[in-house]
């Protein structure tokens, strides 16, 4: 079958550390992946996608690239930032309508 | 321009009552979902449908109606609410591969 597991958080983090989450997954054939972001009173939003392997994904310092080999997608960004507090989403995507999230991790960063 | 939208952003009801949250989308895409997010921020996938079709009827009480006037507008009605029932709804449209999401809607059962 299909699904998603990454990290639990919460995870705090002082401003301008390095940040890692990790994202494995399970799927038969070639989904694409996702990381969705929800910031505080918002819906998802599409931080970065990436459709096949070997694939990096990146949008506002953060990047994520599609490791077939070891079936995961980590979200990663150098230096972050207070605004970049929010709930991160990982996805999986298939050709057809269903679509697989992850459980979410909640990132805090104190200034 | 709103791509998805939803109304209303909350909606605050007494238990056994019947409530309706509409979504639109001006994106031109086909297929539109409702997920269900509790408060520990878990999304649970509940209807999908394509082209006003239902495609994707997950384990949802029948209590919960999803209607599909035109490919542009999926609605969620809601009988006999339950305190179990609040949580965020939250609307996406679907292109080839990328979900977009409405603002939710944050349903609080009293």
């Amino acid at each position: 079958g299909n699904s998603v597991t990454q990290m639990e958080g919460p995870v705090t983090l002082s401003e301008e550390a390095f940040l890692t989450i990790n994202c494995t997954y399970t799927a038969t054939g070639y989904p694409s992946l996702f990381w969705y972001v929800q910031y505080p009173g918002e819906g998802l939003q599409l931080l970065l996608k990436a459709t096949k392997a070997d694939d990096k994904g990146s949008n506002k310092g953060f990047e994520a690239t599609y490791r077939k080999e070891t079936t995961s997608f980590h979200l990663e960004k150098g230096s972050v930032q207070v605004s970049d507090s929010a709930v991160y989403f990982c996805a999986l995507g298939r050709t057809g309508n269903q679509f697989y999230f992850g459980t979410g991790t909640s990132l805090t960063v104190i200034p | 321009d709103t791509a998805v939208s939803q109304t209303p952003k909350y909606l605050v009801t007494q238990m056994g009552n019947d409530k309706s949250i509409k979504c639109e989308q001006n994106l031109g895409h086909d297929t539109m979902y409702w997920y269900k997010q509790d408060s520990k921020k878990f999304l649970k996938i509940m209807f999908s449908y394509n082209n006003k079709e239902l495609i994707i009827n997950e384990t949802v009480p029948n209590r919960f109606s999803p209607k599909s006037p035109d490919k542009a507008h999926l609605n969620l009605h809601i009988n006999s609410l339950e305190l179990g029932d609040s949580a965020v709804y939250f609307c996406a449209s679907r292109d080839t591969d990328t979900q977009y999401f409405g603002p939710g809607t944050r349903l609080t059962v009293l």
